[in-house]
């Protein structure tokens, strides 16, 4: 069992660019979650997904979009890069409603954007 | 709103000290309790969690009790290691399904030999 795994590890973006944040989990959770983790604060929820097909908005959405078409895969979409979303990115999942069930979070992803 | 207020760090302890990081939360309903550790270069791990008022959690030596009259849910451990260096976030979640953890800053620990 890996767990949850993140690619890349480490990203640099100029401002506008693009990239996908990839997340990957082998527990076949249906619950799925990205969060973002900026210096000295606590993670905040990017996305969060309760099965394939199902996705919804967290506390901090704007500048992101995610897709779910299958159990295993949750990606991030940055479409265009601004300094305020560099933070380290994770994601996480869990058997079922985070109010009962543990969360398992993946190493992260460090993004700066210049 | 909703938020944790946690202990800021950094804490400084040697090893076989006392540990005690406070939490207090401002939450709605009847919240889940958890504090979570990342060791370095890691993710976050689920180190011990409570659900009800007067719940004590406990896990690798670590312990905190549910405490509703003062809804707070402080991190204790008796006698800590060098292998307890790591960040403790306390967060909690509403049990009204909006799937949103809310967690404090962080209290980043050094144990030193």
């Amino acid at each position: 069992n890996a767990g949850v795994t993140q690619t890349p590890k480490f990203r640099i973006l100029k401002i506008g660019q693009s990239m996908t944040l990839q997340c990957t989990q082998d527990m076949n959770h249906n619950y799925m979650y990205w969060y973002r983790q900026d210096p000295g604060m606590g993670l905040k929820l990017i996305y969060y997904s309760v099965g394939a097909g199902i996705t919804d908005k967290g506390e901090v959405p704007n500048g992101y979009n995610v897709s779910r078409s299958t159990t295993e895969d949750f990606p991030l979409r940055l479409e265009l890069a601004a300094p305020s979303q560099t933070s380290v990115y994770f994601c996480a999942s869990s058997q079922g409603t985070a109010t009962i069930n543990e969360q398992f979070f993946g190493p992260g992803t460090r993004l700066t954007v210049l | 709103g909703n938020s944790v207020t946690q202990m800021e760090g950094p804490v400084t302890l040697s090893e076989e000290a006392f540990l005690t990081i406070n939490c207090t939360y401002t939450a709605t309903g009847y919240p889940s309790l958890f504090w979570y550790v990342q060791y370095p270069g890691e993710g976050l791990q689920l180190l011990l969690k409570a659900t009800k008022a007067d719940d004590k959690g406990s896990n690798k030596g670590f312990e905190a009790t549910y405490r509703k009259e003062t809804t707070s849910f402080h991190l204790e451990k008796g006698s800590v290691q060098v292998s307890d260096s790591a960040v403790y976030f306390c967060a909690f979640i509403s049990n009204f399904g909006n799937e949103k953890l809310t967690f404090g800053t962080g209290t980043r620990l050094t144990i030193i030999p």
